[in-house]
């Protein structure tokens, strides 16, 4: 089956600094990526949609110029939290669809632990 | 706006037992995705359904989508210990065109 990785899996940073979170899918072209935010127990919180060769579009509430998006080639996919704060500290979870005829299959990736301290 | 709503959030059932959890949108969706979450593990695609009235089954898994395509509905026949984590649904609509809104989940907890 389709293969969406993501880099790192867990991350512990200090305050004020910025990390990167890559995602790339492995065995299929992805011209649309969605990054999600997960608080424990709770569901999947869209933050915006990674466009190749475009700008992303974030979902209402989202600080763009905080959570900096970059989808450079059809399979990978950078999230950047820049100036990172204890409240930024999640789950990260990147997404990538394959179409199937008339539909699609949508994959997650394994997900990036935050936690800054 | 446009929500999906899941129901039960949590569900503790005895081993061979059913279960089912259900999704409700206010508006028509044109598809709507189940996902699986295991404790600790990312969301894992199950099914997409897409037309209306639809059902499809994957061994002991059942899955429906409403004549109006405002609901869908998740079963799983002679619950098994393998069958727990957090299964999920996920509506795309028209006005929305490819991204999904997901519903809060269903925690299943199976006793043996």
């Amino acid at each position: 089956g389709a293969v969406v990785s993501q880099h790192p899996s867990r991350v512990i940073c200090k305050s004020g600094t910025s990390v990167k979170i890559e995602c790339r899918s492995l065995d299929f072209q992805a011209t649309t990526m969605f990054w999600y935010r997960q608080f424990p127990k709770q569901s999947l919180m869209l933050m915006a949609t990674s466009n190749e060769g475009s700008k992303a579009t974030y979902e209402q509430g989202v600080e763009k110029d905080k959570f900096l998006i970059n989808h450079a080639s059809l399979t990978l996919s950078t999230l950047t939290v820049t100036s990172a704060h204890p409240e930024d500290s999640s789950f990260y979870i990147c997404s990538a669809r394959r179409p199937r005829a008339g539909s699609f299959e949508q994959y997650f990736g394994p997900g990036t632990r935050l936690t800054v301290t | 706006g446009q929500q999906v709503m899941q129901i039960p959030q949590y569900q503790h059932v005895q081993e061979g037992e059913d279960f089912t959890t259900y999704c409700n949108s206010s508006t028509t969706l044109s598809n709507i995705q189940w996902y699986k979450q295991r404790p600790g593990g990312h969301p894992v695609f199950l099914i997409q359904l897409v037309k209306s009235g639809e059902v499809k089954k994957q061994k002991r898994l059942t899955f429906q989508f409403g004549e109006a395509k405002k609901n869908s509905s998740l079963h799983i026949t002679a619950t098994q210990t393998t069958d727990v984590g957090t299964y999920f649904c996920a509506g795309d609509y028209n006005t929305n065109a490819g991204k999904s809104t997901f519903g809060d989940g269903t925690t299943l907890t199976v006793k043996p």
